[in-house]
């Protein structure tokens, strides 16, 4: 039981490269979830998903885009990185039939990434 | 606009002291509270949740305080050890919808030998 796994780990682009982070669960949850965090600042939801096919904006969507092609996969773009998405990308999981009330996120190890 | 702070920012201690990590919080209407143990290069892994009904709830050496009244979290380590050095984040969660879900900045613990 792998839990939620990331790919890659790290990774580093130059200004206006595109790239895809994924993520992958095998607890069967419904829900996932995109996050990043900075330095001093608290994690910030990106997008969201509830279930397979259905994607969300979260608090900081914009140069994001996301795919929930499998219940089970995750997918974060970045179609033209800039160095303001250089971040530590952290994706989450949960079960429950309403997001974020009482279930508990599980998340991933993370993927560092600098965009020069 | 919903805000959750922690404090200290960041603590250092000697192993086998106790230390408490604040959380005060503004996030209205409350739903529930979260803290969380970041380790370095890790996500975050849920230590314990805190309802509304709440005051008090332990997990191991870690016990959680809610004063649901003065909007105040406390997590409190008792007999730290080397493997408590981490980062511990408080999460409020309001009411319906994901723009609830309020994270703090964390506070970075550091048990020294």
């Amino acid at each position: 039981n792998a839990g939620v796994t990331q790919t890659p780990k790290f990774r580093v682009l130059k200004t206006g490269q595109s790239m895809t982070l994924l993520c992958a669960q095998d607890m069967n949850h419904e829900y996932m979830y995109w996050y990043r965090q900075d330095p001093g600042m608290g994690l910030r939801l990106i997008h969201y998903s509830v279930g397979e096919g259905t994607t969300a904006k979260g608090e900081v969507p914009d140069g994001y885009n996301v795919s929930r092609l499998k219940k089970q996969n995750f997918l974060l773009g970045l179609e033209s990185a800039a160095p303001s998405q250089t971040s530590v990308y952290f994706c989450a999981s949960s079960f429950g039939t309403t997001p974020f009330l009482y279930n508990e996120q599980f998340f991933g190890p993370g993927t560092r990434l600098t965009v020069l | 606009k919903n805000q959750v702070e922690q404090s200290p920012q960041s603590l250092i201690i000697l192993e086998g002291k106790n230390c408490t990590l604040q959380c005060n919080y503004t996030v209205s209407p409350f739903s529930n509270l979260r803290w969380y143990k970041q380790d370095t290069g890790r996500g975050p892994v849920s230590l314990t949740i805190m309802t509304f009904s709440e005051n008090t709830k332990s997990n191991g050496r870690y016990t959680a305080t809610l004063d649901a009244d003065t909007k105040q979290s406390s997590l409190h380590i008792t007999a730290s050890q080397l493997s408590d050095s981490a980062s511990y984040i408080c999460v409020v969660k309001g009411g319906s919808g994901y723009s609830t879900l309020t994270f703090g900045k964390g506070t970075m613990l550091l048990v020294s030998p």
